[in-house]
């Protein structure tokens, strides 16, 4: 059974004080891995898709990067509007899109 | 391009009742999910729907059921209510079942069952 563990559950930051978030999953084939953002009271918003291990894509602040066992969702000098929930989810292989959330990790950035 | 789009967004239930949430997809998407997500948890997967049939089946008991119209909209009921069905009823939408599809998700249903 497919299996995603990220940590830490909670991270409060400085504003511009950069730091990573940590993803570990098990699957038994990997058909992509997702970040989501999830504001409060709203549903999870998409960031990245990682295929595979030694992929990373980029978005303004956040920057993701998967390997065979994790993946990383690199934070850098972040705002207090990047204060979420961040979901991190596998996909395995055919299983149609079903996606197995973590429990995420609620960040806040203070000024 | 419209999103996906919930209803209602919020309601109240007693044990024992049955309740029908309501998505509609989000435009060129012809498959929903429905996921349930319990307050400090990450969304957990109930089902799929593809062209009106269920495409695949998380954890969840029969009364747990959904529906899929030819425009590509879904409902999800549940039956007989438990304290433990009060959650986030989360529907997201993709462009087909599959590859690595993005999910589109909706802002949900708050439901809570006294």
């Amino acid at each position: 059974e497919d299996q995603v563990t990220q940590s830490p559950e909670a991270l409060r930051l400085q504003e511009g004080e950069s730091s990573s978030l940590n993803c570990s999953y098990t699957v038994s084939g990997l058909r992509g891995l997702f970040w989501y953002r999830q504001d409060p009271g709203k549903g999870p918003e998409f960031l990245f898709t990682l295929y595979s291990a030694g992929e990373e894509k980029e978005k303004e602040r956040l920057k993701a990067t998967l390997t065979k066992k994790e993946s990383f969702l690199h934070i850098t000098a972040p705002k207090p509007e990047d204060s979420a929930t961040y979901l991190c989810a596998v996909q395995e292989a055919g299983t149609a899109s079903k996606l197995t959330f973590g429990t995420g990790t609620r960040l806040q950035v203070t000024l | 391009e419209t999103g996906v789009t919930q209803s209602p967004t919020h309601l109240i239930k007693t044990r024992g009742q049955q309740v029908t949430l309501r998505c509609s997809s989000q435009s060129g998407h012809n498959t929903v999910s429905w996921y349930q997500q319990a307050l400090g948890q990450g969304p957990q997967f109930i089902f799929q729907y593809y062209r009106e049939e269920e495409n695949g089946r998380g954890n969840f008991p029969p009364r747990f059921s959904g529906l899929q119209f030819p425009n590509y909209s879904s409902e999800l009921n549940v039956n007989a209510l438990e304290l433990d069905d009060s959650a986030l009823y989360l529907c997201a939408s993709s462009p087909g079942t599959g590859g690595a599809n993005v999910l589109t998700f909706g802002a949900g249903s708050r439901l809570t069952v006294l």
